[in-house]
């Protein structure tokens, strides 16, 4: 079984400054991908960021880098300087990568209110 | 744009009647659709595993009876909550998974639907 766990109900920030949200995750799996979507009020979940079990390196997308830690697994999220429009909910999410009809794990997510 | 799509956005009914959302994927098919309920300010949970052409796959703890999946085609995925309640008020959301040229398959998730049941 697969679990997600994000920590922080809520998290403020000031605009313009990074911010982590953070992820751990639970596994058997040796294969894995690992998710960040955005839901903001309207609640679409937007896309983030992808992180795969056996990529060496952080994703990073524009803004958005995962900061992952394969031995301790956990996925943070990093967000550089923050925007207004970055408040919204933040979900962390894993499933496995290589099937088509991969179901997906979500943690209860993160509340991101990024202050004026 | 959009490549998963859900109608209706929002829907107000009385207690006691049923209610259809459709979930449909744009552009390409999708032989597996997924539908998750989601709580005010809570996680996603997975309901059921929608497949074209056979029966859906039912989450532990969720009523097959109270949430008729049918998947008729390979870009319409509907969901019929039947005999709706107060306590089936909720957001659903639907996703269908695509795959990605040189990436993961990617899951689409649609807009949403929220349901309130008075």
């Amino acid at each position: 079984a697969q679990k997600i766990t994000q920590t922080q109900p809520g998290m403020f920030v000031q605009e313009k400054e990074a911010v982590t949200l953070d992820c751990t995750y639970d596994t058997s799996d040796q294969s894995y991908g690992l998710f960040w979507y955005k839901q903001p009020s309207s609640g679409e979940m937007i896309f983030l960021i992808y992180q795969g079990s056996y990529d060496e390196q952080n994703a990073t997308e524009g803004r958005y880098s995962l900061n992952f830690q394969k031995a301790r697994k956990s996925a943070n999220l990093v967000i550089s300087a923050s925007q207004l429009g970055d408040s919204a909910m933040y979900f962390c999410a894993m499933r496995r990568p290589d099937t088509n009809a991969g179901k997906s794990t979500f943690g209860d997510g993160t509340t991101l209110t990024v202050k004026p | 744009g959009a490549v998963v799509s859900q109608h209706p956005s929002r829907v107000i009914c009385k207690s006691g009647t049923s209610v259809k959302i459709e979930c449909r994927s744009l552009d390409f098919q999708a032989t597996t659709m997924f539908w998750y309920r989601q709580f005010p300010k809570k996680s996603l949970m997975l309901m059921a595993t929608s497949n074209e052409g056979s029966k859906a796959t039912y989450e532990q703890g969720v009523e097959k009876d109270k949430f008729l999946i049918n998947h008729a085609s390979l870009t319409l995925s509907t969901l019929t909550v039947t005999s709706a309640h107060p306590e089936d008020s909720s957001f659903y959301i639907c996703s269908a998974p695509r795959s990605i040229a040189g990436g993961p398959n990617e899951q689409f998730f649609g807009p949403g639907t929220r349901l309130t049941v008075l």
